[in-house]
């Protein structure tokens, strides 16, 4: 079974300084891991995705995450915030099934909300 | 390209009604989704399709049917609607072959409130 935990319900930064969004993850087999973004009222927006490839995954507007298999984590990072990144973050993995398929399930962190303060 | 479209945006209903919400996606995928989105608690998934007439459970199927008659659609019915289902709704595709995800396309959502 696959399950997501993000550390932190909300996170507030100043403008132009880091930003460090936690998840650790837990998989029988091989995951993919992704960040989407939602702002408020909008749909969901890929940010990037980890599919077995290089560990190091970056995204859109500036966003990366680390896949470290040894602690389970896939945190999101971006190294200057800007007030449009204020929105809700959500980690997600899908497990490939014994027998190489996952049927695309995605299973969904509780989110983060990201606030961003001038 | 309208990729996944989804069909009301909002609805309030009563206690009791029923409705459907509409999913189409026009990207030729064959998985299809219904995932439920209530505050705090990430999204859950209702039904899930992988190809058409398949569909399966998934986390939180009961209240809700679905059915899949061809690779474009996917309505989701909700019979005898109660608070409970006060949310809001999205559908997804994905398109996946020899156990690979090429990657998933989110509906805008629909809102629904039941009062």
């Amino acid at each position: 079974a696959q399950s997501v935990t993000q550390l932190d319900s909300h996170v507030s930064v100043s403008e132009g300084t880091p930003v460090l969004l936690r998840c650790n993850y837990s998989s029988s087999y091989s995951p993919s891991l992704f960040w989407y973004v939602q702002h408020p009222n909008k749909g969901l927006q890929l940010l990037l995705k980890y599919t077995s490839a290089a560990t190091l995954v970056k995204g859109i507007n500036g966003f990366e995450a680390e896949f470290k298999k040894s602690e389970t984590s896939f945190h999101l990072t971006k190294p200057s915030a800007h007030m449009s990144d204020a929105a809700e973050y959500f980690c997600v993995v899908t497990d490939l099934l014994a027998g190489g398929t996952s049927y695309g399930k995605l299973t969904f962190g509780q989110g983060t909300i990201l606030t961003v303060h001038p | 390209n309208a990729g996944v479209t989804q069909t009301p945006k909002f609805r309030i209903l009563k206690i009791g009604q029923s409705m459907t919400l509409q999913c189409a996606q026009d990207m030729n995928h064959n998985y299809m989704y219904w995932y439920r989105q209530d505050p705090g608690m990430g999204l859950k998934l209702i039904y899930y399709s992988v190809g058409a007439g398949i569909t399966d459970k998934g986390e939180v199927p009961n209240g809700y049917n679905v059915s899949r008659s061809t690779t474009e659609y996917f309505p989701l019915r909700l019979e005898l609607a109660a608070p409970s289902q006060t949310s809001v709704y999205f559908c997804a595709s994905s398109y996946s072959s020899a156990g690979v995800d090429y990657g998933y396309t989110f509906g805008s959502g629909t809102r629904l409130t039941v009062v």
